[in-house]
């Protein structure tokens, strides 16, 4: 298919570590990109290819792939990584681009 | 560092043509590197792509979009644009430029975006 599919909604308690995933056909040729958005702001670059972050991008956010399946993993997440987080991927042809439906995250 | 700007029309009327401009500054938009996008998100709602374009003009459109979508560069200006026709209050949405980049670690290759404008808001109304 040619779909990313996450789930709607994700919450943590604060300093523990959880999971976003996105599942597609495509994630089996193209690894996930990541984006981390916050209310009123536009997509920031979280982690892309097999484990880079941007500068500013902290280390406790890390990738990884099985299958159809990649995810974003927070290792002790913290008040401020509250917000929607997005994979991209290209889609099979390698011409067209993908978007997950978002994953919001609540930090409790 | 590169930077993106988004620029035109904040309201349209149903039935026109949404246009909008992407200038970049700080970086070159002639490397053959790096593909130029618009994505649009619409209110309260996920990304959506909507196309993209190289410095040689090549274009590709998401297809659910295609039939209305033109997008073009001009390298001397170091800005590309998006022209989508007969809008309809559908197409009311934040719409982003972004470079987009591509990558490779065997067995995978990937993209990224990277950077974004600070998004620009089109309404459609009457």
């Amino acid at each position: 298919s040619s779909e990313l599919t996450q789930d709607p909604a994700v919450s943590v308690a604060l300093g523990q570590t959880v999971k976003i995933t996105c599942q597609g056909d495509s994630l089996r040729l193209y690894s996930a990109t990541w984006y981390q958005q916050k209310p009123g702001q536009a997509p920031v670059l979280v982690v892309f290819g097999k484990d880079n972050r941007p500068s500013g991008i902290p280390d406790r956010f890390s990738v990884s792939t099985s299958g159809n399946t990649a995810s974003l993993t927070i290792t002790g997440a913290q008040a401020e990584d509250e917000a929607v987080y997005y994979c991209n991927s290209r889609d099979i042809t390698g011409n067209q681009v993908l978007f997950g439906g978002g994953t919001e995250l609540t930090v409790l | 560092q590169v930077q993106l700007q988004e620029s035109g029309p904040g309201l349209v009327k149903p039935s026109q043509t949404l246009s909008l401009t992407c200038t970049v500054s700080g970086g070159s938009i002639s490397s053959a590197d790096y593909y130029w996008t618009w994505i649009r998100q619409h209110p309260g709602k996920g990304l959506e792509w909507i196309g993209n374009i190289f410095y040689s003009g090549t274009t590709y459109y998401n297809p659910s979009l295609k039939s209305r979508v033109t997008i073009s560069v001009d390298t001397a200006k170091k800005q590309f644009s998006l022209m989508l026709t007969s809008v309809t209050v559908a197409d009311t949405a934040v719409y982003y430029c972004a470079r987009d980049r591509t990558g490779h670690y065997p067995p995978y290759a990937y993209n990224w975006f990277d950077p974004w404008g600070q998004g620009t808001l089109v309404i459609v109304s009457s």
